[in-house]
């Protein structure tokens, strides 16, 4: 059980607009702490895509977007490609735990 | 550009250990925390611990707490986690990975994995 929840699917036809959300609570994304988002190709290690709530590392295209509400947050990606089908994490920081770089458990996108 | 290769994982028994390694390059590795992070198979990512710049600090999850030991060679610019007393639960990708700064609470570098497999 993770301590951030996410959809464990979620999927959208090339050029549409898709979004996954990632639920904490009041130790973790509630408290404060950044939401940050990676992305996993099949067979590779996780690569940063959104850190901060909403900012872009250089090379991450504007289609990709984040943001933070209360004690959730959300990916966002417009215009889909066929490369963008990947698994996507969210993670924050918890105060509550000694375990406190802490996880979603992952969305696969499928790009139908 | 920064490079981070992971090593050192195989298939090993229950109880026994293993140690592996992670060379950094590209970066001034001393000025950097560094991050264990593991992924069983099929399974999404668990922060396994983290070192100090220095070395001076060093904190694990609870699943590990006892039995893994994180560490670093800054004059070889490589970090380590000597993991023991393996369970078939600790199967996993390991990943190295970086903090970005001080006050930064995610990983901006990721090695490629080392796969560890604990089975009789």
């Amino acid at each position: 059980q993770s301590v951030l929840t996410q959809p464990p699917s979620v999927s959208g036809a090339p050029g549409q607009r898709v979004t996954i959300s990632c639920t904490g609570s009041s130790s973790n994304i509630g408290a404060g702490y950044d939401v940050h988002w990676y992305q996993q190709l099949p067979g590779t290690a996780p690569k940063l895509l959104i850190y901060g709530n909403n900012n872009r590392p250089s090379g991450v295209p504007d289609r990709i977007s984040g943001s933070k509400s209360g004690t959730s947050a959300s990916l966002a990606i417009t215009g889909l490609q066929a490369d963008d089908e990947a698994d996507y994490y969210c993670q924050s920081y918890d105060s509550s735990l000694s375990g406190n770089w802490v996880f979603g458990g992952g969305t696969k996108l499928t790009v139908l | 550009q920064v490079q981070l290769v992971e090593s050192g994982g195989g298939v090993v028994q229950p109880g026994r250990s293993l140690r592996l390694s992670c060379a950094a390059s590209g970066f001034t590795f001393s000025s950097y925390a560094m991050h264990w992070v593991r992924q069983a198979p099929g399974k999404g990512l668990e922060w396994v611990a983290i070192i100090w710049h220095d070395g001076t600090n060093k904190y694990y999850a609870d699943s590990v707490k006892g039995r893994f030991t994180i560490s670093r060679d800054n004059s070889r610019n490589t970090l380590f986690l000597q993991v023991n007393s393996l369970r078939a639960e600790d199967t996993a990708v390991y990943y190295c990975a970086r903090r970005p700064t001080s006050a930064s609470y995610y990983f901006d570098y990721w090695g490629q994995g080392t796969l560890v497999t604990v089975s009789s």
